[in-house]
């Protein structure tokens, strides 16, 4: 069965610093694979997906993804953090979205 | 833009007593999910349905969740009765095709 791992529970950066958020997914073929973010209280909204194609995807809010087969990985980054991207990060792992996966999330934080 | 609708946003209930959770997916959806989020964990699923059909509720509490989506459009979540270990965020997802969840704002439920 496919799961995902986000090694890193809560990351502090600095406004205007770089990003990285970490994701290692288990699955047996090409999976799907989404970036999703969550305000307190709120649900959850899309950023980004990969499916097949490029394995540098963009997507909304500045952020962009990259998809590495031979690690397991889609790392999410962004090169300039704001102050409204504070909030809880999930990757995702899936098929033809049946039984779609979600990592434990990384809280950002960004610092003034 | 369209959006996945969720009624309560919160819900307060004592334990022992019946809680409905109500979504409305994005028009012309056909699958549509219920996920339960425990606070600082990713989603889990508890049931799909394609159309008024479940396609997976392996995960689903059956002695005391049920959920329906009668004429395969809105769609009900229900627990009977609640306990204390319940209390999480509950969150719907609809998908047009095989790709992409787009989740709804959640209900906030705490069982005292």
């Amino acid at each position: 069965a496919q799961s995902v791992t986000q090694p890193d529970i809560h990351i502090t950066v600095s406004e205007g610093a770089s990003l990285e958020l970490r994701c290692n997914y288990s699955y047996g073929a090409t999976p799907y694979l989404f970036w999703y973010v969550q305000s307190p209280g709120q649900g959850l909204q899309l950023l980004l997906k990969y499916f097949s194609g490029d394995t540098l995807v963009q997507g909304i809010k500045g952020f962009e993804a990259e998809f590495k087969r031979s690690q397991s990985s889609f790392n999410l980054r962004k090169p300039s953090v704001h102050w409204s991207d504070a909030a809880e990060y999930f990757c995702a792992v899936g098929a033809n979205n049946n039984d779609m996966r979600f990592g434990a999330g990384t809280r950002l934080t960004v610092k003034p | 833009e369209a959006e996945v609708a969720q009624s309560p946003r919160y819900k307060i209930t004592e334990k022992s007593q019946a809680v409905a959770f109500w979504c409305d997916p994005i028009s012309g959806h056909a699958t549509l999910y219920w996920y339960r989020q425990i606070l600082g964990q990713g989603p889990e699923l508890l049931v799909q349905f394609q159309d008024e059909s479940v396609v997976d509720d392996s995960q689903l509490p059956k002695d005391r969740f049920s959920a329906e989506r009668l004429k395969g459009v809105d769609s009900t979540l229900k627990i009977q009765p609640a306990e204390l270990g319940d209390s999480a965020m509950y969150l719907c997802a609809s998908s047009f095709r095989a790709d992409t969840q787009y989740f709804g704002p959640g209900t906030r439920l705490t069982v005292l």
